[in-house]
């Protein structure tokens, strides 16, 4: 199993240029989030989905898109890029409601 | 609101001292409970949780008992190494929707 991978690793973008912040899990998990961490404020949710085709809006959903077509992709967009999204974004993925959550290594994004 | 709150850092210590990392929550019901590590440059990673009052979780020397009377989850270790500093994470888990609600994260040093 290589359990939540995200991609890219690092990632430096123009303000306003879009990309797309990969993650994939092959455990079968239902439950999938998007986190953002920045300095003093521990993980923010951005976008979380329950299921395949299921999504729903976090904490700080502003700025980002997701989809789940499947159950082991959810990627995550950003449409415009702004310097206030400069963070690190964590993915995360749990079997069940009441299960361990399993990270990924994260992507770090620098927005000039 | 739904939120956790965490001793502020960094927390310097010598190899071998005891180590105490407070963690409050404020949250409807009784919540699971969970405590999370993250090493330099990774992920994070579940060290251990508590899913009702009086639970005591433990892990590689960790514990932290569920505290409903003062809504805490303090994270205790009789004697420390190196190798355990990182930064630790306190977290709850929401009835609304089984997200996690995240404190902002407590950076342990641990000096030979």
């Amino acid at each position: 199993n290589a359990g939540v991978t995200q991609t890219p690793k690092f990632q430096v973008l123009k303000t306003g240029q879009s990309m797309t912040l990969q993650c994939a899990q092959d455990m079968n998990h239902e439950y999938m989030s998007w986190y953002r961490q920045d300095p003093g404020m521990g993980l923010r949710l951005i976008h979380y989905s329950v299921g395949a085709g299921i999504t729903d809006q976090g904490e700080v959903p502003n700025g980002y898109n997701v989809s789940r077509s499947t159950t082991e992709d959810f990627p995550l967009r950003l449409l415009s890029a702004a310097p206030s999204q400069t963070s690190v974004y964590f993915c995360a993925s749990r079997g069940t409601i009441q299960e361990t959550q399993y990270f990924g290594p994260g992507t770090r994004l620098l927005v000039l | 609101g739904n939120s956790v709150t965490q001793m502020e850092g960094p927390v310097t210590l010598s190899e071998e001292a005891f180590l105490t990392i407070n963690c409050t929550y404020t949250a409807t019901g009784y919540p699971s409970l969970f405590w999370y590590v993250q090493y330099p440059g990774e992920g994070l990673q579940l060290l251990l949780k508590a899913t009702k009052a009086d639970d005591k979780g433990s892990n590689k020397g960790f514990e932290a008992t569920y505290r409903k009377e003062t809504t805490s989850f303090h994270l205790e270790k009789g004697s420390v190494q190196v190798s355990d500093s990182a930064v630790y994470f306190c977290a709850h888990l929401m009835d609304s929707n089984y997200q996690l609600i995240w404190g902002a994260g407590t950076k342990l040093i641990i000096k030979p």
